[in-house]
């Protein structure tokens, strides 16, 4: 059981560039996220969804996209890549809490923008 | 407006010390949850503990127990006889809803001398 699969684990851009960070889940979850973390911060919300179709803006969306067109995957773009993106990617991914759910976390990708 | 404020920025103690971390939140939501995470230096983020607000009841796990109060709007977690092993950021969260819309502190670092 592979859980919530991020790549690439690193990657350096080029001021401007685009790139698309994946992510996969293999737990048939409804809800996907998206979080960075920027060096001594708390993750914070790019992007969210409900499941396949459906997707919604967290607290700093601007600068990505996001789609989700399966239930399994929810790739997060980044068009024109700035410094101030250089981050910790986290996904995640659950069912909706109840008694007995968590939240499953991806091993993180690590972008540099320069 | 939802936050969670860990004060501690940095703790740092001696093996088999015991350890408290703070995690102080504000929600105007009846119904939420509380969580926390542990980030070790190897950076993935790995769940120690999901609570209800409507069970205020404590909980141990092992080495491992928190303490939700919620006349204080707290919910601190505390390690008995800390370990080297402990050593990593501890990230207390808090979710409005049954999603994993978490909303994080900005982390503790704890460091465990031998």
């Amino acid at each position: 059981n592979a859980g919530v699969t991020q790549t690439p684990k690193f990657r350096i851009l080029k001021i401007g560039q685009s790139m698309t960070l994946q992510c996969t889940q293999d737990m048939n979850h409804n809800y996907m996220y998206w979080y960075r973390q920027d060096p001594g911060m708390g993750l914070k919300l790019i992007y969210y969804s409900v499941g396949a179709g459906i997707t919604d803006k967290g607290e700093v969306p601007n600068g990505y996209n996001v789609s989700r067109s399966t239930t399994e995957d929810f790739p997060l773009r980044l068009e024109l890549a700035a410094p101030s993106q250089t981050s910790v990617y986290f996904c995640a991914s659950n069912l909706p809490l109840g008694t007995n759910e968590k939240l499953f976390f991806g091993s993180g990708t690590q972008l540099s923008v320069l | 407006a939802q936050k969670v404020t860990q004060a501690q920025t940095e703790i740092s103690v001696v093996e088999k010390e015991d350890v408290t971390l703070d995690c102080v939140y504000e929600t105007r939501d009846t119904t939420y949850y509380l969580f926390w995470y542990k980030q070790p230096p190897s950076g993935e983020l790995v769940f120690l503990i999901r609570r209800n607000s409507f069970d205020e009841q404590n909980e141990i796990s092992g080495r491992y127990s928190w303490n939700f109060q919620k006349s204080t709007s707290s919910f601190n977690f505390t390690i008995t006889a800390s370990q080297v092993v402990d050593s990593a950021v501890y990230f207390c969260a808090l979710s409005r809803s049954n999603t994993g819309k978490l909303i994080f502190g900005q982390g503790t670092t704890l460091q465990v001398k031998p």
